[in-house]
């Protein structure tokens, strides 16, 4: 079974631009969560999508976005890029389970780097 | 507000050696405990999920306990080898699906 994937692996942006993140999961996982890792922050959550519909979303501005297709794969979009954007965003998926969180599976990320 | 705290931050051995590494949490009001592994530049590898209700999980030569009344968890590797050599995270599950990670253990394993 293909694991999670993400596209691009890499970008380079310059500051005020938007950008544009996909991630397919695992056939048949439902959810999806984005994470943004720096060296300063470390790992942070940034929203999940599961049927859809936005279901958490962690403590980041609305310049960063998200969405869900039927077919379970997602984007993140970004905003009017700024210099602290530059970081590693990294996608998850799960099966999810209305009895509790399950095991999540990470993909290799994406590498934006904002100039 | 959820803290995760992992200790040490780098830790080096010899290859061969058993290790702990730790996890600590301040809320214990967890759905469950997973443990990643990190290589340089890469995404994250899942090794272990602890359910909230289990006391511990076995996978080969790994082996995590859960204890939520302290909010601490360890990862015990046994029989260390070069290719163990990695950041090892550990997250915990909040509702929805949320992962709050430690800032990592820095794991080197010298040949």
């Amino acid at each position: 079974k293909a694991g999670v994937t993400q596209t691009p692996r890499y970008l380079i942006k310059t500051r005020g631009q938007q950008v544009t993140l996909s991630c397919s999961p695992i056939s048949g996982h439902r959810s999806v969560s984005w994470y943004q890792q720096t060296p300063g922050q470390g790992l942070q959550f940034l929203f999940e999508y599961f049927s859809e519909t936005q279901r958490n979303k962690g403590n980041f501005p609305g310049r960063f976005s998200g969405r869900q297709f039927s077919n379970s794969r997602s984007e993140m979009n970004v905003s009017t890029l700024e210099l602290g954007d530059s970081a590693l965003y990294l996608c998850a998926s799960s099966l999810r389970s209305s009895g509790g969180a399950t095991e999540q599976f990470f993909g290799p990320g994406t590498r934006l780097t904002v100039l | 507000k959820q803290e995760v705290t992992q200790i040490p931050a780098a830790l080096s051995v010899p290859e061969g050696e058993n290790l702990v590494l730790n996890c600590s949490f301040t809320d214990s009001a967890i759905y469950n405990l997973q443990w990643f592994r990190q290589d340089p530049g890469k995404g994250l590898t899942s090794l272990l999920l602890i359910q909230s209700s289990q006391r511990e999980q076995t996978s080969g030569r790994l082996n995590a306990s859960l204890d939520k009344s302290s909010g601490r968890s360890t990862l015990y590797i046994a029989a260390s080898q070069p290719g163990d050599s990695a950041t090892y995270l550990c997250a915990v599950i909040e509702g929805a699906q949320k992962l709050v990670f430690g800032q990592g253990t820095r794991l080197t394993i010298n040949p």
